[in-house]
């Protein structure tokens, strides 16, 4: 397996414009999340899904950003409109249940989002 | 909120020697934790995990030890190599969290030649 595929690598864009980030699990992982991670703050969970539904989306900052998991296999996250602030590295991971519980996270590459 | 962190950001070791990097963390019912190594440009890679039955779980040059007592948690590294050299989290589960970790703000391991 190829493990979690992110895409793009690196987004930079300016102020105001709409910015999708892409992800393809793990081939038979249940489990969904997306993290960002800033100097300041460290990973936090934005949000994670549960068999392509998603079970809490606490973690997003705000209005602007959203995210949708239309099948098994892929799952995006948009902000929309972008502002500097937003400016992070966004990791997606993938688990699934093992024996006793234990949910080890998968996790992409990342992308690099700058907003200008 | 209930948080996990780190006593040391910062640690360098020589090459060869033993790394200890330790956390705390705050919620006395979680029941799961993991360490992962991130390297420079990379997303945190497991290293590995023990359940709060436990108190000290050895991998492949890596021993993990849990004191429930004082909330603590350690990862033991034998013998630090330069490929060691990374941030490390800890990382825990609260019981009824469903699958969901509180990382921590990570500890960086920088090993000298």
């Amino acid at each position: 397996d190829a493990g979690v595929i992110q895409s793009p690598r690196h987004e930079v864009t300016e102020m105001g414009q709409e910015v999708t980030l892409r992800c393809k699990p793990i081939s038979g992982h249940d489990y969904l999340f997306w993290y960002r991670q800033t100097m300041m703050r460290g990973l936090e969970l934005l949000i994670y899904f549960n068999n392509n539904v998603p079970i809490d989306d606490s973690g997003m900052p705000e209005d602007r950003f959203s995210a949708k998991m239309p099948n098994a296999s892929f799952s995006n996250l948009k902000i929309q409109p972008s502002e500097p602030r937003d400016s992070a590295v966004y990791f997606c991971a993938s688990s699934h249940i093992r024996a006793g519980g234990v949910n080890e996270q998968f996790f992409g590459p990342g992308t690099r989002l700058t907003v200008l | 909120g209930e948080s996990v962190g780190l006593h040391l950001p910062t640690l360098s070791v020589q090459e060869g020697d033993n790394s200890i990097i330790n956390c705390a963390y705050s919620n006395s019912a979680s029941d799961y934790f993991i360490w992962y190594k991130q390297e420079s440009g990379k997303g945190p890679q497991f290293i590995i995990d023990i359940r709060s039955n436990m108190d000290k779980r050895q991998g492949q040059r890596v021993t993990v030890l849990l004191n429930k007592t004082v909330k603590h948690l350690s990862l033991q590294i034998a013998a630090t190599q330069p490929g060691d050299s990374a941030v490390y989290f800890c990382a825990e589960r609260a019981p009824g969290s469903a699958r969901q970790l509180t990382f921590g703000s990570g500890t960086q391991l920088t090993v000298l030649p």
